[in-house]
């Protein structure tokens, strides 16, 4: 049963720049989250996608999107990035219903944006 | 104020020792409390996860959630040196995270052999 997977794995660019990060679900997953990890910090929370539809968001700018496909599957976009942009970036999975609505993580993205 | 307070340590112990991990948050709204250890450079990993006030066990682990005080607490019994990683406690008012979870800074635990 395979987990959270993500790519790329490592990712370095350059100010002003787009980035595209990918996710596929944990098997019978249907609920993608994305977060942002700062060095030293707790996840922040981007926004969450289900039913291929962004359902809550928090508190991070235009600048970041998303899009979630048919098979479940997730991308996260970032455009005109920022130094402040690097981090750790996440992607989480869960079941909407039933048991084992825990989200499950994958291993992340790490961005350098220089 | 920080919605979730943890500390950040860094938190030395001996093998063998029980070790006690806390959070602290301000949002009467969550209901679901996790736990999760990460190792350097590495995907959160699910370690405990309660819903409500009360006690949950499982092997070496116990999370404990009291609500009127707003604290959240896990135990690791008779560590191991493998237990070294930062453990994150995460909240959120709606089950599985629907609202996206909220996260402490995370506590870096260091078991020493």
């Amino acid at each position: 049963d395979a987990g959270v997977t993500q790519s790329p794995t490592h990712l370095i660019k350059t100010r002003g720049q787009q980035v595209t990060l990918r996710c596929s679900p944990k098997s019978g997953h249907d609920t993608v989250s994305w977060y942002q990890q700062a060095l030293g910090q707790g996840p922040q929370f981007i926004f969450q996608y289900y039913e291929e539809e962004e359902r809550q968001r928090g508190n991070f700018p235009d600048r970041f999107s998303g899009h979630q496909f048919p098979n479940y599957s997730s991308e996260l976009n970032v455009n005109a990035l920022l130094l402040g942009d690097s981090a750790l970036y996440l992607c989480a999975s869960s079941l909407e219903q039933g048991a084992g609505y825990e989200q499950f993580f994958g291993p992340g993205t790490r961005l350098t944006v220089l | 104020q920080k919605e979730v307070e943890q500390d950040p340590g860094p938190l030395s112990v001996p093998e063998g020792a029980i070790v006690s991990l806390n959070c602290t948050y301000s949002n009467s709204a969550f209901q679901y409390f996790m736990w999760y250890r990460q190792y350097s450079r590495k995907g959160p990993e699910l370690l405990m996860y309660t819903y409500s006030s009360g006690n949950k066990e499982d092997g070496r682990f116990t999370a404990q959630v009291d609500k009127s005080s707003k604290y959240i607490s896990l135990f690791i019994r008779d560590s191991q040196p493998s237990d070294s990683a930062t453990y994150l406690c995460a909240m959120s008012a709606l089950r599985g995270g629907a609202d996206g979870l909220t996260f402490g800074k995370g506590t870096h635990l260091i078991i020493q052999p």
